[in-house]
């Protein structure tokens, strides 16, 4: 079965500029998961939806960055205007059900914002 | 949602066995405990997932005590290949409505010398 599928794998605009990640679930996975990745705070979750629907947005870090889950096959993560502040890797990933059910990563959209 | 706290960095060399140790004094009843590598570049993998007492896959072993307060993630035998930074998580499993998000800390970076 494919993975969890990603893009672009990398991404590089200028300040200002809109930015839109992509994101294709496991299929049957009813939850779906936004990281964010540096090196100085790590891992962090953005968002996660459960059956398309946002659950806890907590995580973004601003109304700079938004997600949608317009059907359960399909996932973006917008960022606009983006600033160099952003430049990080942007990990999706799913989960059959939600809690500590196995997520699956995907190998990530390395983000650089010039 | 309880907080793990493990081993930054460790090291070690090819076919030696790896211990790693992550403490959650506050895990909660409910919660399973669960182990993710990173490799460079790579999203997180799940390795291996427990309650209590002893669970062992191709990959890993992972050792709970009774009072669940601590776990150890035993990597038999390491290569070169083992190098990676390993998550240890809690959250429940996501039962009865709670999402129970997991949230990734710092990890510890093992490094596998020749």
């Amino acid at each position: 079965d494919a993975g969890v599928i990603q893009s672009p794998r990398h991404e590089v605009t200028e300040m200002g500029q809109e930015v839109t990640l992509r994101c294709k679930p496991i299929s049957g996975h009813d939850y779906l998961f936004w990281y964010r990745q540096t090196m100085m705070r790590g891992l962090e979750l953005l968002i996660y939806f459960n059956n398309n629907v946002p659950i806890d947005d907590s995580g973004m870090p601003e109304d700079r960055f938004s997600a949608k889950m317009p059907n359960a096959s399909f996932s973006t993560l917008k960022i606009q205007p983006s600033e160099p502040r952003d430049s990080a890797v942007y990990f999706c990933a799913s989960s059959l059900t939600g809690g500590s059910q196995p997520q699956h990563f995907g190998d990530g959209t390395r983000l650089s914002i010039l | 949602l309880a907080k793990t706290t493990q081993p930054i960095s460790m090291d070690s060399y090819e076919g030696q066995e790896v211990n790693i140790t992550c403490s959650h004094n506050n895990i909660a009843t409910n919660d399973y405990i669960t182990w993710y590598q990173q490799f460079p570049s790579q999203g997180p993998r799940f390795i291996i997932q427990g309650y209590k007492t002893k669970v062992t896959n191709e990959v890993a072993s992972l050792f709970i005590p009774a009072d669940r307060k601590s776990s150890t993630l035993s990597l038999p035998r390491v290569s070169l290949s083992d190098t990676a930074v390993y998550y240890c998580l809690v959250g429940d499993m996501g039962s009865s409505g709670n999402t129970g998000k997991l949230i990734f800390g710092q990890g510890t970076t093992l490094q596998v010398k020749p």
